[in-house]
């Protein structure tokens, strides 16, 4: 069974500095790994995927995930943090490209501190 | 984009009360949707997975009687909570994906249900 693992519960970065958004996943063959974000009251939104190809994916908002195999880790990056950019991320993964359900992890709050 | 719409937003009802949520896939089709929980400060829980045309999977541990699901077109997907009690109170969302290989699964803006 895949899992997905967020070690942070709550990360705090100021404004203008770089971020990082941390995942360690487990499945059984190759990952298809997805970062979204949630707002208050609301819900998800994709921020980006990987399937294959290159390990370094860049998505919406100006958001870029690295995929390490070795590692197992798909971490979250920006390079300049907004304050906009607080919110609640979650990571997910599936084990197969079919229309399968995804599992989460548990999510990590990102407050960029103005 | 896809745009998945859930409906309502909010619902604050009476206990013994059924309540339905609509979710429908606004400029894609759906043979499947999938509906999550969500508690509090938690993550996303998976409840089933709504097939078009055919019975809802419901995960280990969900009530199929409580928790009705209908699929009946490729754009609709609808959850009842029957006879819904304060413990059946919280946020819960729908997801879609297009069909086809890779596509990430997107989102509704969720339904926050209060029970009293």
């Amino acid at each position: 069974a895949q899992s997905v693992a967020q070690p942070e519960d709550q990360v705090n970065v100021a404004e203008g500095n770089p971020l990082t958004v941390k995942c360690t996943y487990s499945v059984s063959g190759n990952p298809y790994l997805f970062w979204y974000v949630q707002y208050p009251n609301r819900g998800l939104q994709f921020l980006l995927k990987y399937i294959t190809g290159d390990n370094l994916v860049k998505g919406s908002y100006g958001f870029e995930a690295e995929f390490n195999k070795s590692q197992t880790s798909f971490h979250l990056k920006k390079p300049s943090a907004l304050v906009s950019d607080s919110a609640l991320y979650f990571c997910a993964v599936r084990a197969s490209s079919g229309n399968t359900p995804l599992v989460f992890g548990k999510g990590t709050r990102l407050s960029v501190i103005a | 984009g896809a745009v998945v719409s859930q409906h309502p937003s909010w619902v604050i009802c009476k206990s013994g009360t059924s309540v339905k949520i609509e979710c429908r896939s606004l400029d894609f089709q759906a043979t499947t949707m999938f509906w999550y929980r969500q508690f509090p400060k938690q993550s996303l829980m998976l409840m089933a997975t709504s097939n078009e045309g055919s019975k809802a999977t419901y995960e280990q541990g969900v009530e199929k009687d409580k928790f009705l699901i209908n699929h009946a077109s490729l754009t609709l997907s609808t959850l009842t909570v029957t006879s819904a009690h304060p413990e059946d109170s919280s946020f819960y969302i729908c997801s879609a994906s297009e069909m086809g290989r890779n596509q990430p699964q997107h989102f509704g803006d969720g339904t926050r249900l209060s029970i009293l």
